[in-house]
Protein backbone atom coordinates (compact mmCIF):
# COMPACT_ATOMS: atom_id res chain seq x y z
CA UNK A 1 0.00 0.00 0.00
CA UNK A 2 1.29 3.41 -0.71
CA UNK A 3 1.89 5.85 2.01
CA UNK A 4 -0.59 8.76 -0.12
CA UNK A 5 -2.93 7.48 -1.96
CA UNK A 6 -4.60 10.24 -4.89
CA UNK A 7 -6.94 9.20 -7.31
CA UNK A 8 -5.38 9.81 -10.79
CA UNK A 9 -8.81 10.89 -12.10
CA UNK A 10 -8.98 12.35 -14.87
CA UNK A 11 -11.39 15.13 -13.47
CA UNK A 12 -13.21 17.38 -16.36
CA UNK A 13 -15.44 19.90 -15.42
CA UNK A 14 -16.95 22.91 -16.56
CA UNK A 15 -16.10 26.14 -16.17
CA UNK A 16 -16.83 27.91 -13.15
CA UNK A 17 -17.85 24.34 -11.17
CA UNK A 18 -15.75 23.62 -7.97
CA UNK A 19 -13.36 21.01 -8.41
CA UNK A 20 -12.55 18.92 -5.50
CA UNK A 21 -9.47 16.72 -5.14
CA UNK A 22 -8.39 15.00 -1.94
CA UNK A 23 -5.43 12.38 -0.89
CA UNK A 24 -5.50 9.91 1.76
CA UNK A 25 -2.30 9.05 4.04
CA UNK A 26 -1.34 6.35 6.24
CA UNK A 27 1.90 7.65 8.28
CA UNK A 28 0.22 9.33 11.41
CA UNK A 29 3.47 11.30 11.72
CA UNK A 30 3.14 13.53 8.74
CA UNK A 31 2.07 17.38 10.08
CA UNK A 32 2.89 19.71 6.75
CA UNK A 33 0.64 19.31 3.85
CA UNK A 34 0.93 20.61 0.27
CA UNK A 35 -1.12 21.04 -2.72
CA UNK A 36 1.83 21.54 -6.18
CA UNK A 37 0.02 22.10 -9.41
CA UNK A 38 1.75 21.03 -12.40
CA UNK A 39 0.83 22.44 -15.77
CA UNK A 40 1.47 20.19 -19.16
CA UNK A 41 5.50 19.84 -19.97
CA UNK A 42 6.03 22.30 -16.91
CA UNK A 43 7.94 21.15 -13.24
CA UNK A 44 5.32 21.11 -10.57
CA UNK A 45 4.84 24.52 -8.20
CA UNK A 46 3.76 24.62 -4.70
CA UNK A 47 -0.09 26.34 -4.40
CA UNK A 48 -0.16 25.90 -0.83
CA UNK A 49 0.72 25.04 2.15
CA UNK A 50 -0.51 23.98 5.61
CA UNK A 51 0.42 22.76 9.62
CA UNK A 52 -1.52 20.15 10.95
CA UNK A 53 -5.29 20.28 10.92
CA UNK A 54 -7.85 23.14 10.01
CA UNK A 55 -8.60 24.84 6.59
CA UNK A 56 -6.45 27.32 4.43
CA UNK A 57 -8.07 29.96 2.22
CA UNK A 58 -6.05 31.74 -0.57
CA UNK A 59 -8.66 33.19 -3.20
CA UNK A 60 -10.24 30.63 -5.34
CA UNK A 61 -8.17 27.81 -3.26
CA UNK A 62 -8.96 26.07 0.06
CA UNK A 63 -6.97 23.44 1.31
CA UNK A 64 -8.73 20.93 4.08
CA UNK A 65 -6.93 18.67 6.39
CA UNK A 66 -8.32 16.29 8.98
CA UNK A 67 -5.47 14.49 10.43
CA UNK A 68 -8.29 12.41 12.47
CA UNK A 69 -9.22 10.87 9.46
CA UNK A 70 -5.89 10.68 7.31
CA UNK A 71 -7.70 13.23 4.54
CA UNK A 72 -6.74 16.16 2.68
CA UNK A 73 -8.63 18.21 0.11
CA UNK A 74 -8.16 21.21 -1.79
CA UNK A 75 -11.05 22.93 -3.61
CA UNK A 76 -10.97 24.94 -6.12
CA UNK A 77 -14.18 27.51 -6.44
CA UNK A 78 -14.86 29.08 -9.68
CA UNK A 79 -12.75 27.00 -11.75
CA UNK A 80 -11.20 28.72 -14.80
CA UNK A 81 -9.77 26.80 -18.29
CA UNK A 82 -6.33 28.20 -16.67
CA UNK A 83 -7.23 25.90 -13.70
CA UNK A 84 -6.44 22.78 -16.43
CA UNK A 85 -3.36 21.14 -14.70
CA UNK A 86 -2.48 18.23 -12.39
CA UNK A 87 -2.67 18.19 -8.89
CA UNK A 88 -0.15 16.65 -6.37
CA UNK A 89 -0.36 16.15 -2.81
CA UNK A 90 2.74 16.39 -0.80
CA UNK A 91 3.50 15.41 2.93
CA UNK A 92 6.10 15.61 5.36
CA UNK A 93 6.46 14.70 8.62
CA UNK A 94 8.54 17.92 10.22
CA UNK A 95 9.74 20.87 9.26
CA UNK A 96 12.76 19.51 9.00
CA UNK A 97 12.52 16.80 7.13
CA UNK A 98 13.37 17.08 3.81
CA UNK A 99 11.88 14.09 2.25
CA UNK A 100 8.43 14.99 1.07
CA UNK A 101 6.06 12.14 -0.11
CA UNK A 102 3.87 12.41 -2.97
CA UNK A 103 0.81 10.97 -4.30
CA UNK A 104 0.45 10.24 -7.81
CA UNK A 105 -1.23 13.46 -9.11
CA UNK A 106 -4.94 13.89 -10.45
CA UNK A 107 -5.18 15.41 -13.63
CA UNK A 108 -7.91 18.03 -13.96
CA UNK A 109 -9.66 19.76 -17.03
CA UNK A 110 -11.99 22.47 -16.42
CA UNK A 111 -13.63 23.37 -20.11
CA UNK A 112 -14.73 26.44 -21.51
CA UNK B 1 12.10 35.03 -10.01
CA UNK B 2 13.32 31.95 -8.80
CA UNK B 3 14.68 29.52 -11.92
CA UNK B 4 15.95 26.14 -11.76
CA UNK B 5 16.95 25.58 -15.58
CA UNK B 6 17.81 21.45 -16.47
CA UNK B 7 20.44 21.26 -19.61
CA UNK B 8 17.76 19.26 -22.00
CA UNK B 9 14.33 19.26 -22.07
CA UNK B 10 14.23 15.52 -24.02
CA UNK B 11 16.87 13.04 -24.05
CA UNK B 12 17.33 10.07 -26.07
CA UNK B 13 20.37 7.64 -24.99
CA UNK B 14 21.27 3.81 -25.99
CA UNK B 15 21.53 0.96 -22.84
CA UNK B 16 24.72 0.96 -21.22
CA UNK B 17 25.52 4.78 -22.01
CA UNK B 18 26.52 7.02 -19.28
CA UNK B 19 24.23 9.79 -19.20
CA UNK B 20 24.43 13.17 -17.09
CA UNK B 21 21.75 15.16 -16.71
CA UNK B 22 22.05 18.95 -15.08
CA UNK B 23 20.30 21.41 -12.76
CA UNK B 24 21.36 24.86 -12.35
CA UNK B 25 19.38 27.00 -9.85
CA UNK B 26 19.69 31.15 -9.29
CA UNK B 27 18.35 31.16 -5.95
CA UNK B 28 21.16 30.21 -3.58
CA UNK B 29 19.24 27.46 -2.23
CA UNK B 30 21.45 25.38 0.29
CA UNK B 31 19.28 22.02 -1.01
CA UNK B 32 18.55 20.30 -4.04
CA UNK B 33 16.73 17.32 -4.99
CA UNK B 34 16.51 14.78 -7.88
CA UNK B 35 13.45 13.43 -8.38
CA UNK B 36 11.64 10.39 -10.98
CA UNK B 37 8.32 10.62 -12.07
CA UNK B 38 6.10 7.75 -13.47
CA UNK B 39 2.58 7.93 -14.49
CA UNK B 40 0.89 6.03 -11.13
CA UNK B 41 3.51 6.70 -9.37
CA UNK B 42 4.07 9.89 -8.57
CA UNK B 43 7.38 11.30 -7.75
CA UNK B 44 10.15 9.78 -6.18
CA UNK B 45 12.81 11.04 -4.60
CA UNK B 46 16.48 9.78 -5.78
CA UNK B 47 18.97 11.75 -4.30
CA UNK B 48 19.00 14.65 -2.17
CA UNK B 49 22.22 17.18 -1.22
CA UNK B 50 21.42 19.71 1.56
CA UNK B 51 25.21 21.29 1.09
CA UNK B 52 27.96 21.45 -1.41
CA UNK B 53 29.63 17.88 -1.87
CA UNK B 54 27.15 16.37 1.09
CA UNK B 55 24.59 13.99 -0.47
CA UNK B 56 21.97 11.48 1.00
CA UNK B 57 20.28 8.59 -0.83
CA UNK B 58 16.30 8.82 -1.47
CA UNK B 59 14.17 6.49 -1.88
CA UNK B 60 15.35 4.69 -5.15
CA UNK B 61 19.06 5.72 -5.43
CA UNK B 62 20.11 2.43 -7.27
CA UNK B 63 21.59 2.78 -10.60
CA UNK B 64 22.05 6.45 -10.32
CA UNK B 65 24.77 8.93 -8.83
CA UNK B 66 25.01 12.35 -8.12
CA UNK B 67 27.72 15.05 -7.84
CA UNK B 68 27.11 18.82 -6.68
CA UNK B 69 30.29 20.56 -7.09
CA UNK B 70 29.21 24.12 -6.47
CA UNK B 71 26.02 25.57 -4.50
CA UNK B 72 24.06 26.40 -7.73
CA UNK B 73 24.60 22.89 -9.45
CA UNK B 74 23.66 19.70 -8.84
CA UNK B 75 24.24 16.91 -11.52
CA UNK B 76 22.72 13.54 -11.58
CA UNK B 77 24.35 10.39 -13.38
CA UNK B 78 23.35 7.33 -14.81
CA UNK B 79 26.45 4.72 -14.83
CA UNK B 80 24.97 2.84 -17.60
CA UNK B 81 21.68 3.91 -19.03
CA UNK B 82 18.76 0.85 -18.90
CA UNK B 83 15.50 0.89 -20.47
CA UNK B 84 13.89 1.01 -17.22
CA UNK B 85 15.41 4.52 -16.33
CA UNK B 86 13.05 6.10 -18.99
CA UNK B 87 11.02 8.71 -17.17
CA UNK B 88 10.44 12.08 -16.32
CA UNK B 89 13.22 13.45 -14.25
CA UNK B 90 12.91 16.52 -12.13
CA UNK B 91 15.08 19.01 -10.47
CA UNK B 92 14.46 20.79 -7.20
CA UNK B 93 16.05 23.23 -4.93
CA UNK B 94 14.42 23.90 -1.36
CA UNK B 95 15.97 27.08 1.21
CA UNK B 96 17.40 25.97 4.58
CA UNK B 97 14.89 24.40 7.16
CA UNK B 98 11.27 24.96 7.99
CA UNK B 99 8.70 25.91 5.69
CA UNK B 100 11.59 26.74 3.14
CA UNK B 101 12.99 23.02 3.22
CA UNK B 102 9.48 21.86 2.16
CA UNK B 103 8.72 24.63 -0.25
CA UNK B 104 10.41 22.87 -3.38
CA UNK B 105 11.02 24.94 -6.95
CA UNK B 106 11.17 22.76 -9.86
CA UNK B 107 13.14 23.11 -13.07
CA UNK B 108 10.60 21.98 -15.95
CA UNK B 109 12.12 18.13 -16.47
CA UNK B 110 13.95 16.75 -18.78
CA UNK B 111 12.40 13.79 -20.58
CA UNK B 112 14.80 11.11 -20.79
CA UNK B 113 14.07 7.68 -23.36
CA UNK B 114 16.26 4.80 -23.16
CA UNK B 115 16.51 2.67 -26.12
Amino acid sequence: QKEVEQDPGPLSVPEGAIVSLNCTYSNSAFQYFMWYRQYSRKGPELLMYTYSSGNKEDGRFTAQVDKSSKYISLFIRDSQPSDSATYLCAMSAGSNDYKLSFGAGTTVTVRA
Amino acid sequence: DVKVTQSSRYLVKRTGEKVFLECVQDMDHENMFWYRQDPGLGLRLIYFSYDVKMKEKGDIPEGYSVSREKKERFSLILESASTNQTSMYLCASSLGVGRGLNEQFFGPGTRLTVL
